[in-house]
């Protein structure tokens, strides 16, 4: 079965620090990778996503995310994060099946 | 508001009681999805739908656990005999031929 890490449960950074947020999944064929955000109150909403193509993909909000297959990663970065990207987020996989196999989550707090 | 829509927002029942949620996916997609999100974790996958019929259902959902979409539409969970442990928030998410998945809101179950 897929399996999904995350490996920060928590993570705090000042204002302007730069940000990376790693995820790593088990399946070995293909697969479509996503990053969802959820901030205080809302809903699970989609940051970026990675089908094919340039591993380099670009998101909302000035975030993106590297696919480094032989490593089976999908880390999400940002160079300068701001006080609203206080959030959790989760990265998720979809392999051969129809699901989405989602990590722990990430809780991250931006302070001003 | 073209967006995923659950109903209730928020649902507290006593243990042993039956409780239905309902999901309206977004109006052209034809795959429907339910997950279950506890405290801490990412979402877990229950079960999906590709217009009125259910194609995939996880071990997690147990008998007390049904899901319908009778006209491909929307769709309904119902939980039969409520436990503790079935206090979480249960996820509706759609998708149309894209892979990426939208989520509404979620319904926020507390079994007393």
């Amino acid at each position: 079965a897929q399996s999904v890490s995350q490996h920060n449960h928590h993570v705090i950074l000042s204002e302007a620090a730069s940000l990376e947020l790693g995820c790593n999944y088990s399946y070995g064929g293909t697969v479509n990778l996503f990053w969802y955000v959820q901030y205080p109150g809302q809903h699970l909403q989609l940051l970026l996503k990675y089908f094919s193509g340039d591993p380099l993909v670009k998101g909302i909000k000035g975030f993106e995310a590297e696919f480094i297959k032989s490593k089976f990663s999908f880390n999400l970065r940002k160079p300068s994060v701001q006080w609203s990207d206080t959030a959790e987020y989760f990265c998720a996989v979809k392999d051969a099946g129809n699901m989405l196999t989602f990590g722990g989550g990430t809780r991250l707090m931006v302070k001003p | 508001d073209t967006g995923v829509s659950q109903d209730p927002r928020h649902k507290i029942t006593k243990r042993g009681q039956n409780v239905t949620f309902r999901c309206d996916p977004i109006s052209e997609h034809n795959r429907l999805y339910w997950y279950r999100q506890t405290l801490g974790q990412g979402p877990e996958f229950l079960t999906y739908f590709q217009n009125e019929a259910q194609l995939e259902k996880s071990r997690l959902l147990s008998d007390r656990f049904s899901a319908e979409r009778p006209k491909g539409s929307f769709s309904t969970l119902e939980i039969q005999r409520t436990e503790q442990g079935d206090s979480a928030m249960y996820l509706c998410a759609s998708r149309g031929i894209s892979p990426e998945q939208y989520f509404g809101p979620g319904t926020r179950l507390t079994v007393t």
